[in-house]
């Protein structure tokens, strides 16, 4: 199948190892945030999202964390597993008027067993 | 349960043909998103529908996309006189309430013009 993310910047990790992706947003104005996992041949895989009122949001194995006041996002995932290895994006609502969420370029994640 | 499902996952046309892209949503999901994404691109907004209203078309290229969603569920993503410019993964997803929060995405159909 086709490779996603052919030229995007690689995290790599060991297996068992704690993973932190980072993404800067662009529009203070965004009020909910979401993080995607996409493999090579499938579409985008919903992670964890989180509001613009909250600072932190868990799930299972992940953590979201948002800092308005430098425009930044990040995912943690613990205990990385090599089925956790494929391509990252965080998306922002730039405008509650509107739906349509706004990408980022993504960061390929590699995970080394 | 039945997620998001894209057809046909591939389909190559030749320059100037015209294409259909259908997206079927996940039951009872009254909002329907349109994403175009490039290699080694994140998706781009195309088109967003509200049940049978397209509420917002800003992302569509040009006027030879067209998208529909007639009876608020199946939609419709159509290209005319395709162009090379035109090769891309179209990803259809769709949320559950009209405020499109969470939104779930097909697999993608991977058109490549020739």
């Amino acid at each position: 199948g086709e490779s996603v993310g052919l030229h995007l910047p690689t995290l790599s990790v060991q297996e068992g190892d704690n993973s932190i992706i980072n993404c800067a947003y662009s529009n203070s104005a965004s009020d909910y945030f979401i993080w995607y996992k996409q493999e090579s041949g499938k579409g985008p895989q919903f992670i964890i999202d989180i509001r613009s009122n909250m600072d932190k949001r868990q799930g299972q194995r992940v953590t979201v964390l948002l800092n308005k006041t430098v425009k930044h996002l990040s995912l943690q995932i613990a205990a990385t597993q090599p089925g956790d290895s494929a391509v990252y994006f965080c998306a922002e609502r730039p405008d509650t008027g509107r739906r349509a969420l706004t990408f980022g370029s993504g960061t390929r994640l590699q995970v080394q067993p | 349960g039945a997620g998001v499902s894209q057809s046909p996952r591939y389909k190559v046309a030749k320059r100037g043909q015209d294409v259909a892209l259908r997206c079927d949503p996940i039951s009872g999901h009254v909002s329907l998103f349109w994403y175009q994404q490039a290699l080694g691109q994140g998706p781009e907004f195309l088109t967003y529908f509200q049940n049978e209203a397209q509420l917002d078309k800003s992302g569509l290229p040009s006027d030879r996309f067209f998208a529909e969603r007639p009876e608020g569920s199946v939609s419709t993503l159509k290209i005319q006189r395709t162009q090379q410019e035109d090769s891309a993964v179209y990803l259809c997803a769709s949320s559950l309430g009209p405020q499109g929060d969470t939104q779930y995405f097909g697999p993608g159909t991977r058109l490549t013009v020739l």
